[in-house]
Protein backbone atom coordinates (compact mmCIF):
# COMPACT_ATOMS: atom_id res chain seq x y z
CA UNK A 1 0.00 0.00 0.00
CA UNK A 2 1.02 3.44 -0.11
CA UNK A 3 1.22 3.89 3.17
CA UNK A 4 1.66 2.15 6.62
CA UNK A 5 -1.65 0.50 7.36
CA UNK A 6 -2.82 -0.39 11.02
CA UNK A 7 -5.67 -2.04 12.04
CA UNK A 8 -8.21 -1.99 14.45
CA UNK A 9 -8.29 1.88 14.26
CA UNK A 10 -10.25 1.50 17.86
CA UNK A 11 -10.53 -1.59 20.07
CA UNK A 12 -12.00 -1.60 23.22
CA UNK A 13 -11.52 -4.59 25.48
CA UNK A 14 -12.21 -5.94 28.96
CA UNK A 15 -9.48 -6.38 31.54
CA UNK A 16 -7.60 -9.37 31.97
CA UNK A 17 -8.62 -10.13 28.10
CA UNK A 18 -6.12 -10.49 25.14
CA UNK A 19 -5.76 -8.08 22.19
CA UNK A 20 -3.94 -8.31 18.77
CA UNK A 21 -2.93 -5.03 17.37
CA UNK A 22 -1.68 -5.32 13.59
CA UNK A 23 0.51 -2.99 11.09
CA UNK A 24 0.98 -3.59 7.47
CA UNK A 25 4.56 -1.47 6.62
CA UNK A 26 4.87 -0.23 3.36
CA UNK A 27 6.55 -2.06 0.86
CA UNK A 28 10.26 -2.81 0.87
CA UNK A 29 10.55 -1.44 4.24
CA UNK A 30 13.02 -3.15 6.45
CA UNK A 31 12.44 -1.67 9.15
CA UNK A 32 9.52 -1.57 11.96
CA UNK A 33 8.58 -0.10 15.10
CA UNK A 34 6.13 0.02 17.67
CA UNK A 35 5.64 3.07 19.73
CA UNK A 36 2.88 3.33 22.43
CA UNK A 37 1.48 6.92 22.93
CA UNK A 38 -0.29 7.57 26.15
CA UNK A 39 -2.67 11.18 26.13
CA UNK A 40 -0.47 14.16 25.51
CA UNK A 41 2.51 12.32 26.11
CA UNK A 42 5.47 11.40 23.72
CA UNK A 43 6.33 8.15 22.06
CA UNK A 44 6.96 5.52 24.31
CA UNK A 45 9.29 2.97 22.60
CA UNK A 46 8.66 -0.78 22.20
CA UNK A 47 9.86 -2.64 20.14
CA UNK A 48 12.04 -2.59 16.58
CA UNK A 49 12.76 -5.27 13.30
CA UNK A 50 15.06 -4.77 11.16
CA UNK A 51 14.96 -7.11 8.15
CA UNK A 52 15.86 -10.69 9.43
CA UNK A 53 18.10 -9.51 12.58
CA UNK A 54 16.75 -10.37 16.14
CA UNK A 55 14.33 -7.96 17.23
CA UNK A 56 15.15 -4.87 19.62
CA UNK A 57 12.93 -5.65 22.71
CA UNK A 58 14.40 -3.65 24.86
CA UNK A 59 11.28 -0.95 25.33
CA UNK A 60 8.64 -3.68 26.04
CA UNK A 61 7.15 -3.38 29.25
CA UNK A 62 6.49 -6.35 30.72
CA UNK A 63 6.19 -10.21 29.66
CA UNK A 64 2.91 -9.29 28.08
CA UNK A 65 3.81 -7.53 25.59
CA UNK A 66 5.01 -9.14 22.81
CA UNK A 67 5.44 -8.72 19.23
CA UNK A 68 6.19 -10.63 15.38
CA UNK A 69 7.04 -9.87 12.48
CA UNK A 70 5.95 -12.77 9.66
CA UNK A 71 7.83 -12.98 6.69
CA UNK A 72 9.92 -9.39 7.40
CA UNK A 73 6.28 -7.52 6.94
CA UNK A 74 3.44 -7.42 8.68
CA UNK A 75 3.85 -7.24 12.23
CA UNK A 76 1.61 -7.93 15.28
CA UNK A 77 1.97 -6.34 18.61
CA UNK A 78 0.16 -8.85 21.46
CA UNK A 79 -0.74 -7.69 24.80
CA UNK A 80 -2.06 -10.57 27.07
CA UNK A 81 -3.93 -10.40 30.01
CA UNK A 82 -4.36 -6.38 29.41
CA UNK A 83 -4.55 -3.92 32.11
CA UNK A 84 -6.67 -0.25 32.12
CA UNK A 85 -2.95 1.16 32.13
CA UNK A 86 -2.45 -0.26 28.82
CA UNK A 87 -4.76 2.18 27.82
CA UNK A 88 -2.92 4.54 24.71
CA UNK A 89 -2.71 4.89 21.19
CA UNK A 90 -0.36 2.21 19.65
CA UNK A 91 1.54 3.40 16.43
CA UNK A 92 3.68 1.41 14.12
CA UNK A 93 6.41 3.22 12.17
CA UNK A 94 8.44 1.56 8.85
CA UNK A 95 11.79 2.89 6.82
CA UNK A 96 13.98 1.91 4.40
CA UNK A 97 17.28 1.61 4.80
CA UNK A 98 19.65 3.19 2.72
CA UNK A 99 23.92 3.05 2.02
CA UNK A 100 25.33 2.28 4.69
CA UNK A 101 22.29 1.07 6.72
CA UNK A 102 20.87 4.67 7.23
CA UNK A 103 17.14 4.74 7.58
CA UNK A 104 14.91 7.25 5.55
CA UNK A 105 11.31 7.62 4.25
CA UNK A 106 10.37 7.09 8.01
CA UNK A 107 6.48 7.14 8.25
CA UNK A 108 4.06 6.70 10.36
CA UNK A 109 0.78 4.52 10.75
CA UNK A 110 -2.63 6.13 12.19
CA UNK A 111 -2.38 3.92 15.49
CA UNK A 112 -4.68 1.88 17.19
CA UNK A 113 -6.80 3.72 20.06
CA UNK A 114 -6.76 0.58 22.53
CA UNK A 115 -9.33 1.51 25.83
CA UNK A 116 -8.88 -1.14 28.67
CA UNK A 117 -12.14 -0.84 30.76
CA UNK B 1 24.94 5.87 23.65
CA UNK B 2 22.77 8.32 21.27
CA UNK B 3 20.60 10.85 22.75
CA UNK B 4 18.55 13.90 21.81
CA UNK B 5 17.78 16.33 24.16
CA UNK B 6 14.45 18.64 22.85
CA UNK B 7 13.74 22.38 24.10
CA UNK B 8 11.51 23.86 25.06
CA UNK B 9 8.90 21.07 26.01
CA UNK B 10 6.12 24.07 25.77
CA UNK B 11 6.11 27.22 24.03
CA UNK B 12 3.16 29.55 23.50
CA UNK B 13 3.84 32.24 20.71
CA UNK B 14 1.37 35.02 19.69
CA UNK B 15 0.14 34.38 16.00
CA UNK B 16 2.43 35.87 13.65
CA UNK B 17 5.05 35.98 15.92
CA UNK B 18 8.16 33.08 15.04
CA UNK B 19 8.80 29.77 17.30
CA UNK B 20 12.00 28.08 17.93
CA UNK B 21 12.79 24.58 18.93
CA UNK B 22 16.24 23.18 19.28
CA UNK B 23 17.38 19.88 19.48
CA UNK B 24 20.99 18.63 21.04
CA UNK B 25 22.31 15.48 20.36
CA UNK B 26 25.32 13.70 21.54
CA UNK B 27 26.21 10.82 18.29
CA UNK B 28 28.50 12.34 15.53
CA UNK B 29 27.92 9.98 12.76
CA UNK B 30 23.94 11.10 12.24
CA UNK B 31 23.87 12.91 9.17
CA UNK B 32 20.38 13.14 8.82
CA UNK B 33 17.89 15.06 10.88
CA UNK B 34 13.80 15.29 10.45
CA UNK B 35 11.67 17.13 11.98
CA UNK B 36 7.70 15.94 12.63
CA UNK B 37 4.76 17.56 13.40
CA UNK B 38 1.62 16.04 15.50
CA UNK B 39 -1.54 17.41 15.68
CA UNK B 40 -3.99 16.16 18.55
CA UNK B 41 -5.55 12.87 17.61
CA UNK B 42 -3.43 12.23 14.28
CA UNK B 43 -0.42 10.77 13.74
CA UNK B 44 3.16 12.18 13.65
CA UNK B 45 3.62 13.51 10.30
CA UNK B 46 7.21 14.79 8.68
CA UNK B 47 7.73 18.43 7.87
CA UNK B 48 11.12 18.92 7.09
CA UNK B 49 14.78 17.41 7.43
CA UNK B 50 18.37 18.15 6.88
CA UNK B 51 21.10 16.56 5.52
CA UNK B 52 24.44 16.98 7.14
CA UNK B 53 25.48 18.19 4.24
CA UNK B 54 24.05 21.69 4.37
CA UNK B 55 23.24 24.07 7.23
CA UNK B 56 19.91 25.46 6.49
CA UNK B 57 17.10 24.18 4.65
CA UNK B 58 13.80 26.54 4.32
CA UNK B 59 10.28 25.22 3.06
CA UNK B 60 8.39 28.68 3.30
CA UNK B 61 7.13 29.48 6.87
CA UNK B 62 9.52 26.38 8.40
CA UNK B 63 13.00 25.88 8.18
CA UNK B 64 15.33 24.19 9.71
CA UNK B 65 18.93 24.81 10.80
CA UNK B 66 22.40 22.55 11.46
CA UNK B 67 25.12 23.45 13.42
CA UNK B 68 27.00 19.71 13.62
CA UNK B 69 30.02 21.56 15.29
CA UNK B 70 27.61 22.15 18.55
CA UNK B 71 25.66 18.69 17.75
CA UNK B 72 22.20 20.52 17.53
CA UNK B 73 19.47 21.89 14.95
CA UNK B 74 16.70 23.96 15.13
CA UNK B 75 12.95 24.03 13.93
CA UNK B 76 11.87 27.63 13.03
CA UNK B 77 8.16 28.50 12.09
CA UNK B 78 7.81 31.85 11.17
CA UNK B 79 4.33 34.00 11.16
CA UNK B 80 2.88 31.40 13.04
CA UNK B 81 -0.68 30.90 12.19
CA UNK B 82 -3.39 29.33 14.25
CA UNK B 83 -3.03 25.39 12.14
CA UNK B 84 0.81 25.53 13.26
CA UNK B 85 -0.46 24.62 16.94
CA UNK B 86 0.74 20.88 17.94
CA UNK B 87 3.47 18.62 19.20
CA UNK B 88 6.51 18.76 17.23
CA UNK B 89 9.05 16.33 17.71
CA UNK B 90 12.95 16.03 16.56
CA UNK B 91 14.04 12.65 15.40
CA UNK B 92 18.17 10.80 15.70
CA UNK B 93 17.73 8.12 12.82
CA UNK B 94 19.64 5.10 12.89
CA UNK B 95 23.05 5.78 11.11
CA UNK B 96 23.33 1.91 10.83
CA UNK B 97 20.39 -1.19 10.69
CA UNK B 98 21.74 -2.20 14.31
CA UNK B 99 20.59 0.94 16.17
CA UNK B 100 17.19 2.71 16.07
CA UNK B 101 15.85 6.46 15.62
CA UNK B 102 15.20 8.34 18.41
CA UNK B 103 12.89 10.71 19.08
CA UNK B 104 13.05 13.95 21.30
CA UNK B 105 10.78 14.22 24.21
CA UNK B 106 8.43 16.08 21.89
CA UNK B 107 7.50 20.43 22.11
CA UNK B 108 3.64 21.47 22.64
CA UNK B 109 3.40 24.17 20.50
CA UNK B 110 0.24 27.23 21.18
CA UNK B 111 -0.43 30.14 18.70
CA UNK B 112 -2.59 33.06 20.83
CA UNK B 113 -4.99 34.77 18.59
Amino acid sequence: GAGVSQSPSNKVTEKGKDVELRCDPISGHTALYWYRQSLGQGLEFLIYFQGNSAPDKSGLPSDRFSAERTGGSVSTLTIQRTQQEDSAVYLCASSFTGTGGAHYGYTFGSGTRLTVV
Amino acid sequence: GENVEQHPSTLSVQEGDSAVIKCTYSDSASNYFPWYKQELGKRPQLIIDIRSNVGEKKDQRIAVTLNKTAKHFSLHITETQPEDSAVYFCALPPYSSASKIIFGSGTRLSIRP
